[in-house]
């Protein structure tokens, strides 16, 4: 499985803009890149996906590099309840990765009021 | 929408006894995997069911287990506990495999081996 490299941490202040950054340089032209976040005591949620073009949603925005070697989620207006673990993952559709996600260590995002 | 459901929420069993959790997907998805988060090793992937078969297995003893059955709803079934099984056990479940839709967790099955 392609690796990805997320900082460990991060801290940011309410009502600003988060940049999370995802490195991933290995990365075939066939993974997706998938973020999750994972807030205290509860179960992964899902926040957005993509393939070579930025998406947006409701919750966020994703900036996928020209060269896809790196991805940036964007959470427009930070809340307390942004503060959680947040976790880049590259799934690819071939082979042994069919249907699993493999999480890493993720992000802790900190949000200051 | 009933998101997903996992029964028990805490489970508190003696090593070497089995243990059996259970998950009940959104409607409609036919995709259920099961992982496992133990303290400090995040998480890891255990098991895809979909359609009712098992589609792939993570790194994990044959004593990891399970089933899903014909409304979709699946089971975990851990034999001969070790203390090491202690973690927290989640279910996701999604519509289709990855490519449209990400998948969504349930809050989990605290497993405790004592």
């Amino acid at each position: 499985d392609a690796k990805t490299t997320q900082p460990n941490s991060m801290e940011s202040n309410e009502e600003e803009p988060v940049h999370l950054p995802c490195n991933h340089s290995t990365i075939s032209g066939t993974d997706y890149i998938h973020w999750y976040r994972q807030l205290p005591s509860q179960g992964p949620e899902y926040v957005i996906h993509g393939l070579t073009s930025n998406v947006n949603n409701r919750m966020a925005s994703l900036a996928i590099a020209e060269d896809r070697k790196s991805s940036t989620l964007i959470l427009h207006r930070a809340t307390l309840r942004d503060a959680a673990v947040y976790y880049c993952i590259l799934w690819n559709a071939g082979g042994t990765s069919y249907g699993k996600l493999t999480f890493g260590q993720g992000t802790i995002l900190t949000v200051h009021p | 929408e009933a998101g997903v459901t996992q029964s028990p929420t805490h489970l508190i069993k003696t090593r070497g006894q089995q243990a059996t959790l259970r998950c009940s997907p959104i409607s409609g998805h036919t995709s259920v995997y099961w992982y496992q988060q133990a303290l400090g090793l995040g998480l890891q992937f255990l098991l895809w069911y979909d359609e009712g078969e098992e589609r792939n297995r993570g790194n994990f003893p044959p004593r990891f287990s399970g089933r899903q059955f014909p409304n979709y709803s699946s089971e975990l079934n851990v034999n001969a506990l070790e203390l090491e099984d202690s973690a927290l056990y989640l279910c996701a479940s999604s519509l289709e495999v990855l490519i449209n839709y990400g998948y969504t967790f349930g809050s989990g099955t605290r497993l405790t081996v004592v």
